[in-house]
């Protein structure tokens, strides 16, 4: 069965530092991963995806992902931080049917 | 990105009554839509999955009895929690999508039910 390990709960950066979230991931065959973010009153929103092709895939407001087969990860990236992008972090796998499977979560702290 | 909104967005209620809440895609017609269930510092877990005009389809351990979803529209879900207990007390969050699994899920900001 699929599974989706993000194994810090809360991370803490300094605004404009750099910034990774660590994700990994099980399932047998290739899987769709995602990356979304949580604000306060805010629906989810979808960050990036990857569904095939090159493993480093661009998002939005900055933020990239590395997908890496070898080492069953797909962990987000940001080069500098702003204090808007604290926020709750979800990765998710999804199998190609209609299941996404989530993990628990990593809450973005930032220091001014 | 297409827009999903949620009605309520927070409802306390006694126990032993029930709580519907609606989902509804803004701008766009949703063929499939989907229940989550998230508690406090805890994953989304998927509930069920609705399409338009059919039955959802539950997850194991999610009583289909208690928690009635109806997907009359392309366009609105509804989730009716019946009965509702304290330890029903949980963020409910839905989204939407249009067609295919390869398809974006757009979600709603979710509902808030406190069970008194």
């Amino acid at each position: 069965a699929q599974s989706v390990t993000q194994p810090d709960i809360h991370i803490t950066v300094s605004e404009g530092a750099s910034l990774e979230l660590r994700c990994n991931y099980s399932y047998g065959a290739t899987p769709y991963l995602f990356w979304y973010v949580q604000s306060p009153g805010q629906g989810l929103q979808l960050l990036l995806k990857y569904f095939s092709g090159d493993t480093l895939v661009q998002g939005i407001k900055g933020f990239e992902a590395e997908f890496k087969r070898s080492q069953s990860s797909f962990n987000l990236r940001k080069p500098s931080v702003h204090w808007s992008d604290a926020a709750e972090y979800f990765c998710a796998v999804g199998a190609g049917d209609d299941k996404i499977i989530f993990g628990k979560g990593t809450r973005l702290h930032i220091l001014p | 990105g297409a827009v999903v909104s949620q009605h309520p967005s927070r409802v306390i209620c006694k126990s032993g009554t029930s709580v519907k809440i609606e989902c509804r895609s803004l701008d766009f017609q949703a063929t499939t839509m989907f229940w989550y269930r998230q508690f406090p510092k805890q994953s989304l877990m998927l509930m069920a999955t609705s399409n338009e005009g059919s039955k959802a389809t539950y997850e194991q351990g999610v009583e289909k009895d208690k928690f009635l979803i109806n997907h009359a529209s392309l366009t609105l879900s509804t989730l009716t929690v019946t009965s509702a207990h304290p330890e029903d007390s949980s963020f409910y969050i839905c989204s939407a999508r249009y067609g295919g699994a390869n398809n974006e899920q757009f979600f709603g900001p979710g509902t808030r039910l406190t069970v008194l």
